[in-house]
């Protein structure tokens, strides 16, 4: 099983929509959780990170189900800006390693 | 600042050959990443240092591939020989560590053909 497993998609969603999509770790210890954003042909760069409790920042949510073991982004009023491959990062304690999931590839279509 | 800075941006070449690729960290960095993407694998961490020293290498593949890092402002990731399986982009991420939420700024990475 991998680490981080993602939906690869393509989530292809009508613009003003609201978009989910989840991601799993395997690591029970897993301590520090991420999503991370790329554009075609880009660097990966951090969107936001993802507390016990669930953190908003504009029209992204995040949220973390430790039970589950899963973590979530949810992207409100998508706009064509937001099309791009959202990557998963779980980082476990006292270790700088950030494992990546492979990204869900999320498009919006005007 | 100028953020992390790559070189090349494109590499082709021959199997067999030496490929080096450089990095230049963000100043007052103290952690380097580098990262190898492709489209089945995703985003692998290869080996990273902090304070310049090499702290986890066991992502890098085999003895074909080496890391340094001189100093806190330079790294290079090595290939040698390459083969046509290690195409792929190679990124190079820096961060000031603190804690476990650091933020990982990554450089516009090597887009590495081997024939």
């Amino acid at each position: 099983r991998k680490e981080v497993e993602q939906d690869p998609g393509p989530f292809n969603v009508p613009e003003g929509a609201t978009v989910a999509f989840n991601c799993t770790y395997s690591n029970s210890a897993s301590q520090s959780f991420f999503w991370y954003r790329q554009d075609c042909r880009k660097e990966p760069k951090l969107l936001m990170s993802v507390y016990s409790s669930g953190n908003e920042d504009g029209r992204f949510t995040a949220q973390l189900n430790r039970a589950s073991q899963y973590i979530s982004l949810l992207i409100r009023d998508s706009k064509l800006s937001d099309s791009a491959t959202y990557l998963c990062v779980v980082n476990n304690f006292g270790n700088e390693k950030l494992t990546f999931g492979t990204g869900t590839r999320l498009t919006i279509i005007p | 600042d100028a953020g992390v800075i790559q070189s090349p941006r494109h590499e082709v070449t021959e199997m067999g050959q030496e490929v080096t690729l450089r990095c230049k960290p963000i100043s007052g960095h103290n952690s380097l990443f580098w990262y190898r993407q492709t489209m089945m694998r995703g985003l692998e961490l290869l080996i990273y240092f902090n304070n310049n020293v090499p702290i986890d290498d066991s992502g890098m593949p085999e003895d074909r591939f080496s890391a340094k890092m001189p100093n806190a402002s330079f790294s290079t990731l090595k290939i040698q020989p390459s083969e046509p399986r290690d195409s792929a982009v190679y990124f190079c991420a820096s961060s000031f560590r603190r804690a476990t939420n650091e933020k990982l700024f990554f450089g516009s990475g090597t887009q590495l053909s081997v024939l």
